[in-house]
């Protein structure tokens, strides 16, 4: 049962343009939401994270937008780069569960130049 | 510090060989986790310590197991490879004070034939 669901699963960008991923979740307990951004052949790595208190949390062109009542969340990445083609997953953790993560299947961002 | 490191990086087995991938830290985090990536289907946890001598199932146990002899180290093993096990590895592991951080290994990428 998959309990964090991401889409789409690929994305083309233009240099300069936005990119939107969305995650839908079920489980009402999850009080932690990180997105994690991998490079190939890389191991993922925490990119920005949010908590359920707060709707939008922005870290440089980074933006975490989260609705509660809807259950869902999503990566905004403004003036998308190159440098930002990479596979993206958003992840869901609730605190009584030895921090285990719940990943979506994870979105392949490619932005041309 | 090195961070999360695993060794190999590669391996090819035939049906029905044994191997133990090894996952150490020197961060001094009591938790650890080893997930499996397969396209389309982002991570997925197969057993988690919370702490030297401790080990848990995640979401795909079966044909693995695990040992956590020492706090900075996590052993995955294969005990009898199957070609549904080809995939890449991952080791994580989390510890004050960055409490919801999980840090990632390079990865394993494992064949089976």
């Amino acid at each position: 049962q998959q309990q964090v669901k991401q889409s789409p699963q690929s994305l083309i960008v233009q240099k300069g343009g936005i990119s939107i991923i969305n995650c839908a979740y079920e489980n009402t307990a999850f009080d932690y939401f990180p997105w994690y951004q991998q490079f190939p052949g890389k191991g993922p790595a925490l990119l920005i994270a949010i908590r359920p208190d707060v709707s939008e949390k922005k870290e440089g062109r980074f933006t975490i937008s989260f609705n509660k009542s809807a259950k869902q969340f999503s990566l905004h990445i403004m003036d998308s780069q190159p440098g930002d083609s990479a596979t993206y997953f958003c992840a869901a953790t609730s605190g009584g569960s030895a921090r285990q993560l719940t990943f979506g299947s994870g979105t392949q961002l490619t932005v041309l130049p | 510090n090195a961070g999360v490191t695993q060794t190999p990086k590669f391996r090819v087995l035939k049906t029905g060989q044994s191997m133990t991938l090894l996952c150490a830290q020197d961060m001094n985090h009591e938790y650890m986790y080893w997930y499996r990536q397969d396209p389309g289907m982002g991570l997925r946890l197969i057993h988690y310590s919370v702490g030297e001598g401790t080990t848990a199932k995640g979401e795909v146990p079966d044909g693995y197991n695990v040992s956590r002899l020492k706090k900075q180290n996590f052993l995955l093993g294969l005990e009898s490879a199957a070609p549904s096990q080809t995939s890449v590895y991952f080791c994580a592991s989390i510890g004050p004070p960055r409490v919801n951080e999980q840090f990632f290994g390079p990865g394993t990428r494992l064949t089976v034939l």
